[in-house]
């Protein structure tokens, strides 16, 4: 079965610098999320889109931007890029028929060093 | 707000054991409820879940009750295998957009 598809899966940055992270949802997914993990640590929500709107947003930086595209891929744009953004970045996909409540199913994730 | 409390580890234990990992929330309303496992350098997948009280998730082995008058979701296994070494987060959602707030994991070793 297809499964979410993110890109790149490892990217190196160095500090001030911008970053772009893609996400391909599981097909006839119209919802995507995106979760920050940084080492040693539980995921964080970072922020999430339904229908190409966002639907929600959790503790993502004003650095940092989003956004779903009409095929439902989503990029996450990192600006400005700090040590502390060093993590393993994932995207989640989940139909949004049960009002939230569906299984949100991840990808392999990014992990992006900043040096 | 929502939040969930996972025993912490790391938890060593040999093959063929049984494993236990206590899970407890907080919550407003009424969550989800479910367990992903990661593996050594992989992403999160979804383990078991269940969505209201007294389900029961359960998937290769593994079995977890929704439980709502002790608002815990424990994770077993009757006999562990190596393979089952990872980390296992428990992780609830209440929103209606279906934000995940996860445990902070815990890390399951098994020895031959």
């Amino acid at each position: 079965a297809a499964g979410v598809i993110q890109s790149p899966r490892h990217l190196i940055k160095e500090k001030r610098e911008t970053a772009t992270l893609k996400c391909y949802p599981i097909p006839r997914h119209d919802t995507v999320y995106w979760y920050q993990q940084g080492p040693g640590q539980d995921p964080q929500f970072l922020i999430s889109f339904y229908e190409k709107m966002q639907s929600d947003k959790g503790s993502i930086p004003d650095r940092f931007s989003a956004q779903q595209f009409s095929d439902y891929h989503s990029e996450l744009n990192m600006s400005s890029l700090e040590l502390g953004d060093s993590a393993l970045y994932f995207c989640a996909s989940s139909s949004g028929l049960a009002g939230g409540k569906e299984t949100q199913y991840f990808g392999p994730g990014t992990r992006l060093l900043v040096l | 707000g929502n939040s969930v409390t996972q025993m912490e580890g790391p938890v060593t234990l040999s093959e063929e054991a049984f494993l236990t990992i206590n899970c407890t929330y907080t919550a407003t309303g009424y969550p989800s409820l479910f367990w992903y496992v990661q593996y050594p350098g992989e992403g999160l997948q979804l383990l078991l879940k269940a969505t209201k009280a007294d389900d029961k998730g359960s998937n290769k082995g593994f079995e977890a009750t929704y439980r709502k008058e002790t608002t815990s979701f424990h994770l077993e296994k009757g006999s562990v295998q190596v393979s089952d070494s990872a980390v296992y987060f428990c992780a609830l959602t209440t929103d209606s957009w279906g934000k995940l707030q996860f445990g902070a994991g815990t890390q399951v070793v098994v020895t031959p």
